[in-house]
């Protein structure tokens, strides 16, 4: 069984600070998605990496995929209180198989 | 807008009762991917199909099953509802089935409620 730990589970930071949120496996995945989930709505894609090392941006959101595609992390830069929600990770390993993080429910305060 | 649908978006009813959720996937996509997600237990994965044929199961009990119809809508029938299952069942949709980069659209969900 392929296991995503995220973290930190919970995270509350003020407007204009910045944050880094981890996605951690011991499996090597062929993929790793970013979601991020509004309470009561579907999880919506942010970005998908593929290459190990892979940094992708979106505007003030940073994506890495580790080197050995076991791990992701995202760095958000002087957050706002629009990206306050859950952000999960998905990694796609053996055929079919998507596995989800339990996610990062990070809270921006204005 | 995701181009996922899925109704009814709420659903309240009794322990013991029988109920199906529905889910029409984007336009053009051949894979439904269906979700259960609850406070405790994050997003685990249900069971998937292609193209009409089941392709991957999940932590998927066994009194729930699911389908997928020739025009690709799909159906989650849940049985002898307990209270634990109430969550929310999300739906979600890719292009292929096979190996790629796996991107899913999910849709808004259905939120079931067992009393």
């Amino acid at each position: 069984t392929q296991l995503l730990e995220q973290s930190p589970q919970f995270l509350s930071i003020q407007e204009g600070e910045n944050l880094t949120v981890y996605c951690n496996s011991s499996s090597v995945f062929s993929s790793l998605q970013w979601y991020r989930q509004e309470p009561g709505e579907g999880p919506v894609l942010l970005v998908t990496v593929v290459t190990g090392g892979e940094v992708k941006k979106l505007k003030r959101l940073t994506f890495q995929f580790g080197d050995a595609r076991k791990d992701s992390s995202l760095h958000i830069t002087a957050a706002q209180p629009g990206d306050t929600g859950l952000y999960l990770c998905a990694g796609a390993g053996g055929y079919q198989k998507v596995t989800f993080g339990i996610g990062t429910k990070l809270q921006v305060i204005p | 807008d995701s181009g996922v649908t899925q109704t009814p978006k709420h659903l309240i009813t009794a322990t013991g009762q029988r109920v199906t959720l529905r889910c029409s996937p984007r336009s053009g996509d051949l894979s439904v991917y269906w979700y259960q997600q609850s406070l405790d237990q994050g997003l685990q994965f249900l069971i998937q199909y292609y193209n009409g044929e089941e392709r991957a199961k999940g932590n998927i009990l066994e009194r729930f099953s699911a389908q997928q119809f020739p025009d690709l809508h799909s159906e989650l029938n849940l049985s002898s509802l307990e209270l634990g299952d109430s969550a929310l069942y999300f739906c979600a949709s890719r292009p292929g089935g096979g190996e790629g980069e796996n991107e899913q659209f999910f849709g808004p969900g259905t939120r079931l409620t067992v009393l």
